[in-house]
């Protein structure tokens, strides 16, 4: 079974600049989140999907950053403007059933996209 | 916010030794997960636990569940170098909000 894909894995923007990343759950998975993850710390989740619609965005830097899921499948997170402290792993992960058993799904993590702002 | 604070946030031990890592909150959590992360990599979950004062065993690691539901413990006996890597526990609260852990960053010296 494949797992989560994300692209791309590194990118190295300008601040002010505008970036966005991609992320492919595994097939038939409902849930899908978006976390970013400064070095040395835990991530935080910036969103939750259940299918396409949203469940929770209360950490999502809305000023800035937006994303969606279209057709409940894949994703997109964007960052318009950057600023220096966007710098992070972005990571991307997908559950089975997510809300529908909060805390007992399993989430499955991509391998993250390194974001630099400079 | 950080809901759940880990300690301690680094720990160097030699192969060998046994370590506890714990994840402490003032809030109730309805269940607790455990992940390990290696670098460059996404985390990978562990163990759930669900019920207060549960205890969980995996090989030679023990995961325990306050009975209040608001702190977790991870004990691994007799480290490996395999072990290496970042620790974080995450949950869900009674509010349906999921967070993870501040970390701790194990390392294992052969």
């Amino acid at each position: 079974e494949a797992g989560v894909a994300q692209s791309p894995r590194y990118k190295i923007i300008e601040k002010r600049q505008s970036v966005a990343f991609w992320c492919n759950p595994i097939s038939g998975h409902a849930t899908l989140y978006w976390y970013q993850q400064i070095l040395g710390q835990g991530p935080k989740l910036l969103i939750q999907f259940q299918n396409n619609g949203v469940v929770d965005d209360s950490q999502l830097p809305k000023d800035r950053f937006s994303a969606e899921r279209l057709k409940g499948v894949d994703s997109t997170l964007k960052i318009q403007p950057a600023k220096l402290e966007d710098s992070a792993v972005y990571l991307c992960a997908s559950s089975l059933e997510g809300i529908a058993v909060p805390g007992l799904d399993t989430q499955y993590f991509g391998p993250g996209t390194r974001l630099t702002v400079l | 916010t950080q809901l759940l604070e880990q300690s301690p946030q680094f720990l160097s031990i030699q192969e060998g030794e046994n370590l506890t890592v714990y994840c402490n909150s003032s809030s109730v959590f309805s269940s607790l997960q455990w992940y390990r992360q290696e670098p460059g990599e996404g985390p990978v979950l562990l163990v759930t636990v669900v019920t207060g004062g549960e205890v969980k065993k995996l090989k030679r690691l023990t995961f325990q569940f306050g009975d209040a539901r608001k702190d977790s413990s991870l004990h691994i006996t007799a480290a490996q170098t395999g072990d290496t890597g970042l620790y974080l526990c995450a949950g869900y609260n009674t509010g349906n909000q999921f967070y993870f852990g501040t970390g701790t960053s194990l390392t294992v010296i052969p």
